[in-house]
């Protein structure tokens, strides 16, 4: 089955507010994760990553969050934009299997 | 540099037929990756290729067929069209496997099979 799953499928925010957007996954041998990004139409773009021995990390308006004690990670988006309106994936890094598993994804819309 | 581009964008085929779906990168990238996409779930990976000449199953290869006779080229092949394989195609690259780094991808296809 899924073992990299999000808690909501769909998320609405206004226009400056933070959005959080979170994952779970399973397997407590993954040990990196990306954020990617989906616009309408088009592949997935690279937002941030994270290696599993860190619990933070930060890039310009985003932040991902790794809990490894639950096995969730989250992405936060400050002061979201029209622009931030996609789909955004997380993925799973299992070296076992040598490439990433791919979430459902959470489709976000920001509200003007 | 274009990045990854894939043809075409676009593809109706019937039960059946067979075609190729084109992927190319001009990063220089040893690693190429072929995923599909239902609608509204994530990537699947059908087949990856870790060098010219190399290829691999990934988790969903049933029905298709890959080859990398160049670093730059890493064409999909569907022999037997069924209307399962109605599905968006990406292709990725990356400079080291998996998720070491952050794999790059393309605008993908769009296959209607009917």
């Amino acid at each position: 089955g899924e073992s990299v799953g999000l808690h909501l499928p769909t998320l609405s925010v206004q226009e400056g507010d933070n959005s959080i957007i979170n994952c779970a996954y399973s397997n407590s041998a993954s040990d990196y994760f990306i954020w990617y990004k989906q616009e309408s139409g088009k592949g997935p773009q690279f937002i941030i990553d994270i290696r599993s021995n860190m619990d933070k990390r930060q890039g310009q308006r985003v932040t991902v969050l790794l809990n490894k004690t639950v096995k969730h990670l989250s992405l936060q988006i400050a002061a979201t934009q029209p622009g931030d309106s996609a789909v955004y994936f997380c993925a799973e890094y299992r070296g076992s299997q040598g490439n990433l598993i791919f979430g459902k994804g959470t489709k976000l819309s920001v509200k003007p | 540099n274009a990045g990854v581009t894939q043809t075409p964008k676009f593809r109706i085929l019937k039960i059946g037929q067979s075609m190729t779906l084109q992927c190319t990168q001009d990063m220089n990238h040893n690693y190429m990756y072929w995923y599909r996409q239902d609608p509204g779930m994530g990537l699947k990976l059908i087949y990856y290729s870790v060098g010219a000449g190399i290829t691999d199953k990934g988790e969903v290869p049933n029905g298709y067929n890959v080859s990398r006779s160049t670093t730059e080229d890493f064409p999909l092949r569907l022999e037997l069209a069924a209307p399962s394989q109605t599905s968006v195609y990406f292709c990725a690259s990356s400079y080291v496997q998996g998720a070491k780094y952050e794999q790059y991808f393309g605008p993908g296809t769009r296959l209607t099979v009917t």
